[in-house]
Order: C-alpha cells, then structure tokens, then sequence
C-alpha cells in the first residue's frame, strides 16, 4: 500500500530556531500534500495544502511567513516551522493521496507525524 | 456552517460490540471516512462511505444515512489494542475534508 515517510518523528528545540519537518511519498508521486496540526485532545486541523511546483495554499488563521512549506518534487515536501515558540509547540502531521489532490474516495494515507516541543 | 459532531469518550468491555455515531452538516458530500488514530501516532484509513447503508470489513462495519446526516461505526469483539481515538471525517462539495474532534474508545478488561 500507500506509504508517507515524515521525519523527524521527534524535536525538541530552543524559542526563536527553525524547525524543518520532511514528508516523504514512498512508493507513489504527489502532486499534492497536506500539513495538519493537531494539538492534545483535539482534532486534526488542515494548516495547508502543498503543490508541487507552485505555492502552497494556507488555511484561514495560518501564518505563511511562519509556516514555510516547499514542494519541489513528487515526492518530497518540507514544513518548516520558523522563529518557533513554545505556543507552536504540537504534533504535526503530512498526508497524501496516491490518486493527485484529494478527492472522493482517494483515501488520505498520513505520515507518522512529528512531534514538536519548543522550549 | 460546517459541523462534524462525534461524542468525546467512549468506555466499553473486551468482547464486547460497541457503536460509536457522527452526525454532520456539510456544504455538500462527498462521502464520509472513519479512522483510527492511536496516542501519539498518526490516523490511519478504516473506512470509506459514499452511498447510504453498511460496509462490512471484519471487525469493523460503517454505516451511512445521507438523508439523516449519520453515520456510525461498529466494532465487534472488542480487542484492548482497539483503543484509539476514532475520528470521522465528511469530505464536503469542495472535496475538502472537514474533521470531527474525534471519539475516545477505552477498552476495559
């Protein structure tokens, strides 16, 4: 089957670094990923949309400047979390759908997830 | 607005059935995705439902009534590694995924 490889799964880092996450499609191309948050006991929450070759396309209340994703293949897009502050602090989670861009029954396969923690 | 409406924790006995329900209001649908997610990792894909009544894969069942809104998902013979969270999510007119806050499931001896 479908499988995302995300990386890292864990990082801890002090307030004011960079933090760049990686996505992975293993075994399929992706023209399209997408980024979610998820903090505790909550629901998944879509911060963007990834394209390959073109910008990223960011939910209302996301900051783009802060939240920098680049898609510059089919099988690799990074999220990287700029400035990072303890409130930034969560578990972010990539998906991708084997069929392109996600619709009807093209069922989204998700990364493992990193988990980060700023200090 | 868009609402997926799932209960927040559910409690129930190894062996046993239990049933856990979604109610939405989406602009427009797409059809209705159940998975499971457990502590600290990522969701993963259990099911997937486009037209009205239930798809049956093992354990697991979903069901669907378009006209009511509804969904649930039923598992049988309970197993304490099914403990999860279970999130339902309505892919709306847009083909945008609209998420529910998800359902806790603990799984007692």
């Amino acid at each position: 089957g479908a499988v995302v490889s995300q990386h890292p799964s864990w990082v801890i880092c002090k307030s004011g670094t960079s933090v760049k996450i990686e996505c992975r499609s293993l075994d399929f191309q992706a023209t399209t990923m997408f980024w979610y948050r998820q903090f505790p006991k909550q629901s998944l929450m879509l911060m963007a949309t990834s394209n390959e070759g073109s910008k990223a396309t960011y939910e209302q209340g996301v900051e783009k400047d802060k939240f920098l994703i680049n898609h510059a293949s089919l099988t690799l897009s990074t999220l990287t979390v700029t400035s990072a502050h303890p409130e930034d602090s969560s578990f972010y989670i990539c998906s991708a759908s084997p069929g392109g861009s996600y619709s009807g029954a093209n069922v989204l396969t998700f990364g493992a997830g990193s988990r980060l923690t700023v200090l | 607005g868009q609402n997926i409406d799932q209960p927040t924790e559910m409690t129930a006995t190894e062996g046993a059935i239990v049933q856990i329900n979604c109610t939405y209001q989406t602009s427009g649908f797409n059809g209705l995705f159940w998975y499971q997610q457990h502590a600290g990792e990522a969701p993963t894909f259990l099911s997937y439902n486009v037209l009205d009544g239930l798809e049956e894969k093992g354990r697991f069942s979903s069901f669907l009534s378009r006209s009511k809104g509804y969904s649930y998902l039923l598992l049988k013979e309970l197993q304490m590694k099914d403990s999860a969270s279970y999130l339902c999510a309505v892919s709306d007119s847009n083909y945008q995924l609209i998420w529910g806050a998800g359902t806790k499931l603990i799984i007692k001896p």
